[in-house]
C-alpha cells in the first residue's frame, strides 16, 4: 500500500492557468506538509497542517492556497501560474509536528509552467 | 530561526571507499538530526537519524555523529556502492517546530 500519494506526477500547463495538486496519506498520522524543490534541489518547506490546523505558512505568495478537508488528505492550489513554479513539488506526513517523527514524503509533482 | 548549512555540495569516492557529508546548525535548541537520502527522481527518504542525548549512532555502513557544542553533525558510509550514489539531505529540528533542510549533497560512487 502506498503510504503518501499524490497527483498527478506530472503537470504541464501555461502562465496563468490555475492547478490542484493533491495529496493523501493512509499512515493515521496527524502533521502533513507541502515542500517545494527547485532545479538545484533544494527541499523548502511551504505549509505544514496539523489535524486539519494550518500550523506552518512560510513566505509563500498568496497564489498558493493549501487545503485540508480532513487528516487525511492536504490539496495545494495555485493560481495564476508562473515561470518560477516550475519546481517539483512534495507532499509528506509525519505523526506529529516537531517532534522527531519520521517525515513520509510522497512520489512528488513535477510542475512545469511554460 | 534555524540555519543549517551542508557541506560539500557534490561529492565523489571510488567504490569502496568512505564518504562524509558535514553539516552545521544555528540554534542549539534543536535536538532531532535526520538524513534523507534521494536517489534521481524519487522521493526523500530517511537512512538514519540522531538525537541530542545521543553522540553517535551506526547502522551496518551508515553512521552519524553529532558535536551539539560545536553544533554540528555528519554523515559517514563506508564500502560505498554505486547504490549509494543520490542527493543526501541533513536536516535539524526545534521541539515543535518544523525541519529545516540543509542545501543538500550530490553523492556519485564511481565504479
Amino acid at each position: 500500500d502506498t503510504a503518501v500519494s499524490q497527483t498527478p506526477k506530472y503537470l504541464v500547463t501555461q502562465m496563468g492557468n490555475d492547478k490542484s495538486i493533491k495529496c493523501e496519506q493512509n499512515l493515521g498520522h496527524d502533521t502533513m506538509y507541502w515542500y517545494k524543490q527547485d532545479s538545484k534541489k533544494f527541499l523548502k518547506i511551504m505549509f505544514s497542517y496539523n489535524n486539519k490546523e494550518l500550523i506552518i505558512n512560510e513566505t509563500v505568495p498568496n497564489r498558493f492556497s493549501p487545503k485540508s478537508p480532513d487528516k487525511a488528505h492536504l490539496n495545494l492550489h495555485i493560481n495564476s501560474l508562473e515561470l518560477g513554479d516550475s519546481a517539483v513539488y512534495f507532499c509528506a506526513s509525519s505523526q506529529r509536528l516537531g517532534a522527531g517523527d519520521e517525515q513520509y514524503f510522497g512520489p512528488g509533482t513535477r510542475l512545469t509552467v511554460t | 530561526g534555524e540555519n543549517v548549512e551542508q557541506h560539500p555540495s557534490t561529492l565523489s569516492v571510488q567504490e569502496g571507499d568512505s564518504a562524509v557529508i558535514k553539516c552545521t546548525y544555528s540554534d542549539s535548541a534543536s535536538n532531532y538530526f535526520p538524513w534523507y537520502k534521494q536517489e534521481l527522481g524519487k522521493r526523500p527518504q530517511l537512512i538514519i537519524d540522531i538525537r541530542s542525548n545521543v553522540g553517535e549512532k551506526k547502522d551496518q555502513r551508515i553512521a552519524v555523529t553529532l558535536n551539539k557544542t560545536a553544533k554540528h553533525f555528519s554523515l559517514h558510509i563506508t564500502e560505498t556502492q554505486p547504490e549509494d550514489s543520490a542527493v543526501y539531505f541533513c536536516a535539524a529540528s526545534i521541539p515543535g517546530n518544523k525541519l529545516v533542510f540543509g542545501a543538500g549533497t550530490i553523492l556519485r560512487v564511481k565504479s
